[in-house]
């Protein structure tokens, strides 16, 4: 149980194009998603949280207009990098939490595969 | 504020040794969690445990051990008679009764040579 998906795995665009990737819960419905940005042999940071229904909460330094977060159902987040720059290029893994599971386990995150990003 | 700090930034032991992986956390909550993950190289952060504030005994899975101690604030993993396969970044992370943020250490590489 408590399967995350994510798509693509792998995006190659131009600069000044728009990517789209997809986290979906698979058996279990998510109250709250992440999505973090890893640089390679770095750890993960975490660039923003959603919940379902309400607006994404960004942390310092992510700039929301570059990536839209949309929550718009329990087992789906989309994260949308606008205009891609070749800066942008990274591993972006989202997760996803609940508390309803039927064997709770608290706290948990959940992770997606990644999509690794590359900006031409 | 909260930290968590994984001194050892790679390790490097002949398969079959056990190796012990640090993880040292600061916290002001009273109730927390922490958490180990492996990452392989294919990216994909793979669940290992969590562990509770108010658990304090020791945790073994096959050939990985956890090691709790709240009076030093660290939550050590030891992985005994390591294979090639294990081979991979482990992260350390802490989280809160409040909210569900993961505090990730830096990350432990650690490779395991035939």
């Amino acid at each position: 149980g408590a399967v995350v998906s994510q798509h693509p795995s792998r995006v190659i665009c131009k600069s000044g194009t728009s990517v789209k990737i997809e986290c979906r819960s698979l058996d279990f419905q998510a109250t709250t998603m992440f999505w973090y940005r890893q640089f390679p042999k770095q750890s993960l940071m975490l660039m923003a949280t959603s919940n379902e229904g309400s607006k994404a909460t960004y942390e310092q330094g992510v700039e929301k207009d570059k990536f839209l977060i949309n929550h718009a159902s329990l087992t789906l987040s989309t994260l949308t990098v606008t205009s891609a720059h070749p800066e942008d290029s990274s591993f972006y893994i989202c997760s996803a939490h609940t508390s309803r599971l039927a064997d709770y386990s608290g706290n948990t995150q959940y992770f997606g595969p990644g999509t690794r990003l590359t900006v031409l | 504020a909260q930290k968590v700090t994984q001194a050892q930034t790679e390790i490097s032991v002949v398969e079959k040794e056990d190796v012990t992986l640090d993880c040292v956390y600061e916290t002001r909550d009273t109730t927390y969690y922490l958490f180990w993950y492996k990452q392989p190289p294919s990216g994909e952060l793979v669940f290992l445990i969590r562990r509770n504030s108010f658990d304090e005994q020791n945790e073994i899975s096959g050939r990985y051990s956890w090691n709790f101690q709240k009076s030093t604030s660290s939550f050590n993993f030891t992985i005994t008679a390591s294979q090639v396969v294990d081979s991979a970044v482990y992260f350390c992370a802490l989280s809160g009764d409040s909210n569900y943020q993961l505090i990730w250490g830096a990350g432990t590489k650690l490779i395991i040579k035939p």
